[in-house]
């Protein structure tokens, strides 16, 4: 079955450190993936998406995300974190039926000054 | 443009009731799904719409959870007979059509507590 793993609950970064977030899938063949960002009180918003191609993709706000096929990875970047990023980050693969997001259970930002 | 809307946001509903929550999808979406966010389970699939096509209704947690989608765009997910358990932000998305990879706009949510 397909699955989405992020090992980090909470991770605490300071502001202007560099960030990566985990994330590991179980899927049978090339993977759909995506991380999406969860501000408080905001909707879902897309950070980034892998397809195909280049295995390093940049998003908005400054991320990247490396698909790392022999790791099943799909870790998000960010070289200096700023306060505003503070949020909770979510992964996902979409089903093979291409009818659903599954995600993680998601990492909680926190950013010190 | 406008994006995803839910109705209510909030929703406050004893045990046993019955509640319907609204999504409005993006214009031209024809596409949408449900999905539920609850602490104890994170994001969870429920339904999805395509079009005319019959619905995927793969993550519906039991038979007192049922939706339609009216006329190819406003949705309504209905739970009977409510439990405290199907307390969670209810989700809903769109996206342009169901192509693999189309980014999936989210709402704001509707976040239902059933005590």
């Amino acid at each position: 079955a397909q699955s989405v793993t992020q090992p980090d609950i909470h991770i605490t970064v300071s502001e202007g450190a560099s960030l990566e977030l985990r994330c590991n899938y179980s899927y049978g063949a090339t993977p759909y993936l995506f991380w999406y960002v969860q501000s408080p009180g905001q909707g879902l918003q897309l950070l980034l998406k892998y397809f195909s191609g280049d295995t390093l993709v940049q998003g908005i706000k400054g991320f990247e995300a490396e698909f790392k096929r022999s790791q099943s990875s799909f870790n998000l970047r960010k070289p200096s974190v700023h306060w505003s990023d503070a949020a909770e980050y979510f992964c996902a693969v979409e089903s093979q039926a291409g009818t659903a997001l599954i995600f993680g259970k998601g990492t909680t930002l926190s950013v010190s000054s | 443009g406008a994006g995803v809307s839910q109705s209510p946001s909030n929703k406050v509903t004893e045990k046993g009731k019955d509640v319907e929550l609204r999504c409005d999808p993006i214009s031209g979406h024809t596409a949408l799904y449900w999905y539920r966010q609850s602490l104890g389970q994170g994001l969870e699939f429920l339904i999805y719409f395509q079009g005319n096509s019959a619905p995927d209704k793969s993550g519906l947690p039991s038979d007192r959870f049922s939706a339609e989608r009216t006329g190819g765009s406003v949705s309504t997910l209905t739970i009977q007979r409510t439990q405290q358990e199907d307390s969670a932000v209810y989700l809903c998305a769109s996206s342009v059509d169901s192509g693999r990879s189309d980014e999936q706009y989210f709402g704001p949510g509707t976040r239902l507590t059933v005590t």
